[in-house]
């Protein structure tokens, strides 16, 4: 089955910088690459997904680019606030049933 | 539209001891997933339902159960509460009417706690 990889599990950057998270997937016929932010006590909520015919997509700032080749997929936010610290899930599926998710990232934005 | 909306939101069981953890979405969804996070573990799938009556297995499913009367819900079953139960549990739902990924939304979680 479908094995997603998420580095780093945790990550702290100073209000302002840039923050990046980067995952790995396995099954070549995956498609389809949300992200979800998941802030204490609440359950995730996408912030931003990406299919396989798009090598790249922004949203304010946020982020994602995927790289088919190379089987991974990172996202990127810039101009980091402090409520942005949550953590972030990427996860994966090639259009069954289900999403295969990584582990994880804890982000702290430091004001 | 209140969402995903899940009960209770915390419990306490002991060990061999049933619960049952209700799940409702009013949004009309035809797939609705059970997943557990365990603490940096990620989540893991549970069950899944398709549809009215449609269950099936997710990546884990031993000692629980589904069941799908309804749209709206999707209750999750535990006959014997184990230790190795402890997590906190999220039921999510999504539109699966285009014929690839759609939205999923997920409801506040469950946090339960196995004695």
């Amino acid at each position: 089955g479908e094995n997603v990889e998420q580095h780093p599990s945790t990550l702290s950057v100073q209000e302002g910088d840039s923050a990046v998270i980067k995952c790995t997937y396995s099954d070549s016929a995956s498609n389809y690459f949300p992200w979800y932010k998941q802030e204490l006590g609440k359950g995730p909520q996408l912030i931003i997904d990406i299919r396989s015919n798009v090598g790249e997509k922004k949203d304010q700032r946020i982020a994602v680019t995927l790289n088919k080749t190379a089987k991974h997929f990172s996202l990127h936010i810039t101009e980091t606030q402090p409520e942005d610290s949550a953590v972030y899930f990427c996860a994966a599926t090639d259009s069954g049933y289900a999403l295969n998710f990584g582990k994880g990232t804890s982000l702290l934005v430091t004001p | 539209n209140a969402g995903v909306t899940q009960t209770p939101k915390f419990r306490i069981l002991k060990i061999g001891q049933s619960m049952t953890l209700q799940c409702t979405q009013d949004m009309n969804h035809n797939y609705m997933y059970w997943y557990r996070q365990d603490p940096g573990m990620g989540l893991k799938l549970i069950y899944y339902s398709v549809g009215a009556g449609i269950t099936d297995k997710g990546e884990v499913p031993n000692g629980y159960n589904v069941s799908r009367s309804t749209t709206e819900d999707f209750p999750l079953r535990l006959e014997l509460a184990a230790p190795s139960q402890t997590s906190v549990y999220f039921c999510a739902s999504r539109p699966g009417l285009k014929g690839f990924w759609d939205t999923q939304y997920f409801g506040p979680g469950t946090r339960l706690t196995v004695l």
